[in-house]
């Protein structure tokens, strides 16, 4: 079946890197996504993962994907107050609905 | 400039009551989705709607019914509303199936 799993909390020092790690058990999707929320926000498209790339890097971000594990990871470099959200990776598993993660809560430590 | 807009944010009414969520997008994508998150975050899709037709319908009641009067709107009707309807709901669009999707800023919807 169509399953995506995340842990649910992360806490990071400010300035350190924080990764984000996320498992499915489907691999036929086209894109992979991750997604950020703020408290009382709406989803922000963060960044997304063509399925046959194994690398993107976007200034802070850096999104590495293992198809043989089925890993998808969001590593976020110096990790500043403003990175504080629930960070939520999504695959669409080859169809037009995207599948979400349960969410990870990204916590700022100062 | 908000590329997919919702309306109300906030929606506040008593159970049995019936009202509608609506959601706008200019960016001349084809498709758009309906989504609903619960209060432990959980986000699960509810329609997909391509071009004015409905292509999902993830067994959601059918006191909920989407309607698309044209490729750049998708509103939300819900009938006769429960304690379990509260949640925010977010309405996305895309350029087209399999492409990456975009959200707004959702519509808290809370049953008194």
């Amino acid at each position: 079946g169509e399953d995506v799993e995340q842990s649910l909390f992360l806490s990071v020092r400010e300035g350190d890197s924080s990764v984000i790690n996320c498992t499915y058990t489907d691999s036929s999707s086209t894109y992979l996504y991750w997604y950020k929320q703020e408290p009382g926000a709406g989803l922000q498209l963060l960044t997304y993962i063509f399925s046959n790339m194994d690398m993107k890097q976007d200034q802070r971000l850096t999104v590495l994907l293992n198809k043989k594990d089925k890993h998808l990871s969001l590593r976020i470099a110096d990790t500043q107050t403003g990175d504080s959200a629930i960070y939520f990776c999504a695959e669409n598993f080859g169809n037009e609905k995207l599948t979400f993660g349960t969410g990870t809560r990204l916590t700022i430590i100062p | 400039d908000t590329a997919v807009s919702q309306t109300p944010k906030y929606l506040v009414t008593q159970m049995g009551n019936d009202k509608s969520i609506k959601c706008e997008q200019n960016l001349g994508h084809d498709t758009m989705y309906w989504y609903k998150q619960d209060s432990k975050k959980f986000l699960k899709i509810m329609f997909s709607y391509n071009n004015k037709e409905l292509i999902i319908n993830e067994t959601v009641p059918n006191r909920f019914s989407p309607k698309s009067p044209d490729k750049a709107h998708l509103n939300l009707h819900i009938n006769s509303l429960e304690l379990g309807d509260s949640a925010v709901y977010f309405c996305a669009s895309s350029p087209g199936s399999n492409q990456p999707q975009h959200f707004g800023d959702g519509t808290r919807l809370s049953i008194l």
